[in-house]
C-alpha cells in the first residue's frame, strides 16, 4: 500500500506549457503540503493545506496553484512553465499538531526545456 | 524564524566506522527537529525525530541523535556504517506553535567506503 502517491513520476515538457501534479495520501492525514527540491537537493517548502484551506504559501510566484479537492488529494498547477521550475517536486501529508512526521510522496522529477 | 546548518556537504566513512553527521539549528522557539534519510531517486524518510520528550532519540536503521540546547545541535550518529547507509540525510526543524513547516539543512551525502 502506498502511503503518499505522486504522478506522474517524470514530467518533460517545454518552456511555456501548463502542467499539473497529482497527489494522493491514504493515511487519513489532514494536513498536506508541496515541497521543492532544487538541483542542489536543497528542500523548501512551496505550499500547506490543512482540512482543504491553504495555510502556507512561502513566496512562490503565482504561477504555482495548488488546490485540494479533499483531505486526501492536494494537486499542484503550473502555468507558463521556465527553466527555472526543473526540479524535484514533492508532496507530504501529515496529522494536524505540532511536531508530527511528514510522510513523504516518491517525488515528481520536472525537466523544462 | 528557524534555520538549520549542516556541517559538511559530503561526508565518507569505512564500512563499521562510527557516522557523526552534524546539525545546528536556530529557532526563536522551542524546536522540533527531525532527521530524514533519502536514497536515490527516492522519497525522504524519516529516520528519527526529537519532540522534547527525551533528548536521546533513538531511530531505525541503528541511528540516533542527541538534542543539546546549550550547543543548538542535534547530531546524528551510528555506532557502525553499513553499506546501504549510503545516502543523502537531512536535518530538519519546525516549530512547537503555528503552521507546520518543516525548514531543511543543505543535506550531507554519506559514502560508505568497503
Amino acid at each position: 500500500d502506498t502511503a503518499v502517491s505522486q504522478t506522474p513520476k517524470y514530467l518533460v515538457t517545454q518552456m511555456g506549457n501548463d502542467k499539473s501534479i497529482k497527489c494522493e495520501q491514504n493515511l487519513g492525514h489532514d494536513t498536506m503540503y508541496w515541497y521543492k527540491q532544487d538541483s542542489k537537493k536543497f528542500l523548501k517548502i512551496m505550499f500547506s493545506y490543512n482540512n482543504k484551506e491553504l495555510i502556507i504559501n512561502e513566496t512562490v510566484p503565482n504561477r504555482f496553484s495548488p488546490k485540494s479537492p479533499d483531505k486526501a488529494h492536494l494537486n499542484l498547477h503550473i502555468n507558463s512553465l521556465e527553466l527555472g521550475d526543473s526540479a524535484v517536486y514533492f508532496c507530504a501529508s501529515s496529522s494536524s499538531g505540532s511536531g508530527e512526521t511528514q510522510y513523504f510522496g516518491p517525488g515528481t522529477r520536472l525537466l523544462v526545456l | 524564524a528557524q534555520s538549520v546548518t549542516q556541517l559538511g556537504s559530503h561526508v565518507s566513512v569505512s564500512e563499521g566506522a562510527l557516522v557523526l553527521l552534524r546539525c545546528n539549528y536556530s529557532s526563536s522557539v522551542p524546536p522540533y527537529l527531525f532527521w530524514y534519510v533519502q536514497y536515490p531517486n527516492q522519497g525522504l524518510q524519516l529516520l528519527l525525530k526529537y519532540t522534547s520528550a527525551a533528548t536521546l532519540v533513538k531511530g531505525i536503521n541503528g541511528f540516533e541523535a542527541e538534542f543539546k540546547k546549550s550547543e543548538t545541535s542535534f547530531h546524528l550518529t551510528k555506532p557502525s556504517a553499513h553499506m546501504s547507509d549510503a545516502a543523502e540525510y537531512f536535518c530538519a526543524v519546525s516549530a512547537n506553535q503555528g503552521a507546520q513547516k518543516l525548514v531543511f539543512g543543505q543535506g550531507t551525502r554519506l559514502t560508505i567506503n568497503p
